[in-house]
């Protein structure tokens, strides 16, 4: 298995533009959580779905932030219009459903740059 | 509400010297508590867990509930432990919320 893989690895983008980073999880796995990196608030959680259901979004930081998960194959988070302050490095991370599997296994995340 | 800190955003440590990172939690459960470490160029990836109970790369936290805390312990620091360590805690839903890190800098 080649683990969680995310997408783009990089991203520059301009103020305004709209960016959608891509992962694709563990196949098995049934919860899938996205996170934000940054040096002043460290590892924030953004959303996580269970069985490709949004359980909790109250991470998400305004309504410029959306996220999906169609299939138990891929989710897509989406910031449009971006802004400099969404600047960060966003970790996707899934987990199984096994009884007491509840540990994540992380993506190697997507650096955002927003000028 | 839950929160995971961790009061150091860097430890230094000379080699050989202990180490403790500490982290405090604050929810109404029974929470579930990890350790997480980043080592450069790697992926976030699990450190230890307070169920298993057990110690890896030597290193061991035991949960204690009357101080909220879930300080990671080593006795010997080694060069290679230096990484970000993220403490974090899942609750009875399996939200599973980190604190904001803590830099481990092995002095030589």
């Amino acid at each position: 298995d080649a683990g969680v893989i995310q997408s783009p690895r990089h991203e520059v983008t301009e103020m305004g533009q709209e960016v959608t980073l891509r992962c694709k999880p563990i196949s098995g796995h049934n919860s899938l959580f996205w996170y934000r990196q940054t040096m002043m608030r460290g590892l924030e959680l953004l959303i996580y779905f269970n069985n490709n259901v949004p359980i909790d979004d109250s991470g998400m930081p305004e309504d410029r932030f959306s996220a999906k998960m169609p299939n138990a194959s891929f989710s897509t988070l989406k910031i449009q219009p971006s802004e400099p302050r969404d600047s960060a490095v966003y970790f996707c991370a899934s987990r199984p459903q096994a009884a007491g599997a509840n540990v994540l296994t992380f993506g190697a995340g997507s650096r955002l740059t927003v000028l | 509400a839950q929160r995971v800190t961790q009061p150091e955003k860097l430890l230094s440590v000379f080699k050989g010297a202990p180490v403790e990172l500490k982290c405090n939690y604050s929810y109404s459960g029974s929470p579930e508590l990890f350790w997480y470490v980043q080592y450069s160029r790697q992926r976030l990836q699990l450190l230890l867990r307070h169920i298993s109970r057990e110690s890896i790369k030597g290193f061991t936290a035991d949960l204690n509930k009357g101080e909220t805390s879930f300080h990671l312990k080593k006795p010997f620091a080694q060069e290679e432990d230096s990484a970000m360590y993220y403490c974090a805690l899942s609750n009875r839903d399996d939200k599973i919320i980190f604190g904001k890190g803590t830099r481990l800098h092995i002095l030589p």
